[in-house]
């Protein structure tokens, strides 16, 4: 069974600080590792990775994935309050099946 | 852009009522998918389909039952409602094979609790 956890579960910042979000991953048959950010309603995409040591970014944000430990971080500096969201990261296999973890609450104190 | 809607954002139901939600998405995906997504246990699969008439158990199957008669709707039903079915719903739609993740589309959720 594919099992994804993501670490800390939640985390409380002010304005500007950097944070580092951690998700690690068991997928059998990985295709890729996906960031979702979701506000109050439907998870919007962030970011898909599907190889090793390759940074993705997207102006503060940033995400890059380890095959070989089977983990990925993300990152976001100099954080807003519009950060605040609950991130999730989930595990896509080959028979286009994704699974999430529980996900990072992160708020940002202004 | 492609659309994925719920028709029941907000539901408050009984214990023992029987519970439909409906899910349409508009860009003739084969995939759909119900997950049910509750504080610390991030979104967890209920059914999925790949095809009309077709679904498969996910992780969280029980007390839950699906229907897709159209490619484009994937009901999810609760035949009789418990208090442990108070969750948001969310209904996801992709291509079908060899598409990457970034093709999946949610649904905004529908809010159900059950009293």
């Amino acid at each position: 069974e594919d099992k994804v956890v993501q670490s800390p579960l939640s985390l409380v910042v002010h304005e500007g600080d950097t944070v580092t979000l951690n998700c690690s991953y068991e997928v059998t048959n990985f295709r890729s590792l996906l960031w979702y950010k979701q506000e109050k309603k439907a998870p919007t995409f962030l970011f898909m990775l599907t190889s090793s040591g390759i940074e993705k970014k997207s102006g503060r944000l940033s995400s890059i994935l380890d095959k070989k430990e089977l983990f990925s971080i993300l990152n976001i500096t100099a954080t807003q309050t519009g950060d605040s969201a609950i991130y999730l990261c989930a595990g896509y296999n080959a028979g286009n099946m994704l699974t999430f973890g529980g996900g990072t609450r992160l708020m940002v104190k202004p | 852009d492609v659309k994925v809607t719920q028709s029941s954002r907000y539901l408050v139901k009984r214990t023992g009522e029987k519970v439909f939600l409906e899910c349409v998405q508009d860009m003739d995906h084969e995939n759909m998918f119900w997950y049910r997504q509750d504080p610390g246990l991030g979104l967890r699969l209920i059914y999925f389909s790949y095809d009309v008439k077709m679904k498969e158990k996910g992780d969280i199957p029980e007390g839950y039952s699906v229907s897709r008669e159209k490619k484009e709707r994937f009901s999810l039903i609760l035949e009789s409602a418990s208090t442990n079915q108070t969750s948001m719903y969310l209904c996801a739609s992709s291509l079908g094979g060899g598409a990457g993740g970034n093709t999946i589309y949610f649904g905004e959720g529908s809010w159900l609790t059950v009293v």
